[in-house]
């Protein structure tokens, strides 16, 4: 199974910083479609997950454009260019590429100091 | 709008069973596969199983296969997890989720599933 780890596992940030998150693939994402089914999911407290970018790089409607993916092969980014309060919850990575079964990171947990 | 409302839930017994129901709305169910997603209380994400489009086709984890059973109505535009043999590990809450471009593309809310004597 492909495992995704993320770092860090927490991440304090002042309102209006940016904010990084690094999800590393135990193998390349990139199937056999030529696509790298990469995803990023935020989860606000008490709420369900909700996909934010989609084959690495790709918004969702209705995500800010604050929120951009990056990254190839095994190495993937989520980064926020300036952190609001409405951006605290917790990040996972997904992946799609080899599945099943899909498989997620441990996920991040994101707060404001 | 799309929306993915589960239902059935609930406190069940240890080797006990339960059918979750997917109500899916607002969106051509019969061209998505589906799936099931999982998250025990304080932890992370875990798929549990999806469905192909005509139901054709089905994957579970490993930790569920023999026990749970994913199937689909289209008719009725509804997804199901069959779930036997329950665990306490299988405590979590269970989302629906659909694929569009990828997996986990909208999650429903949710419906915990407690087992417990």
């Amino acid at each position: 199974d492909v495992v995704l780890t993320q770092s860090p596992l927490s991440l304090p940030v002042t309102l209006g910083q940016p904010a990084s998150i690094s999800c590393r693939s135990s193998q390349s994402l990139v199937y056999s479609d030529g696509n790298t089914y990469l995803t990023w999911l935020q989860q606000r407290p008490g709420q369900s997950p909700r996909r934010l970018i989609y084959k690495v790089s790709n918004r969702d409607s209705g995500v800010p454009d604050r929120f951009s993916g990056s990254g190839s092969g095994t190495d993937f980014t989520l980064k926020i260019t300036r952190v609001e309060a409405e951006d605290v919850g917790v990040y996972y990575c997904m992946q799609g590429s080899h599945w099943p079964p899909w498989t997620f990171g441990q996920g991040t947990k994101v707060e404001i100091k | 709008e799309v929306a993915l409302v589960e239902s059935g839930g609930g406190l069940v017994q240890p080797g006990g069973s339960l059918r979750l129901s997917c109500a899916a709305s607002g969106f051509t169910f019969s061209y998505h596969w589906m799936g099931w997603v999982r998250q025990a209380p304080g932890k992370g994400l875990e798929w549990v199983a999806n469905i192909a489009q005509d139901g054709s086709a089905e994957y579970y984890v490993d930790s569920v296969k023999g026990r749970f059973t994913i199937s689909r109505d289209n008719a009725k535009n509804s997804l199901y997890l069959q779930m036997n043999g329950l665990m306490a590990e299988d405590t979590a809450i269970y989302y629906c989720v659909r694929e569009y471009y990828g997996p986990g593309d909208f999650w429903g809310q949710g419906t915990l599933v407690t087992v417990s004597s």
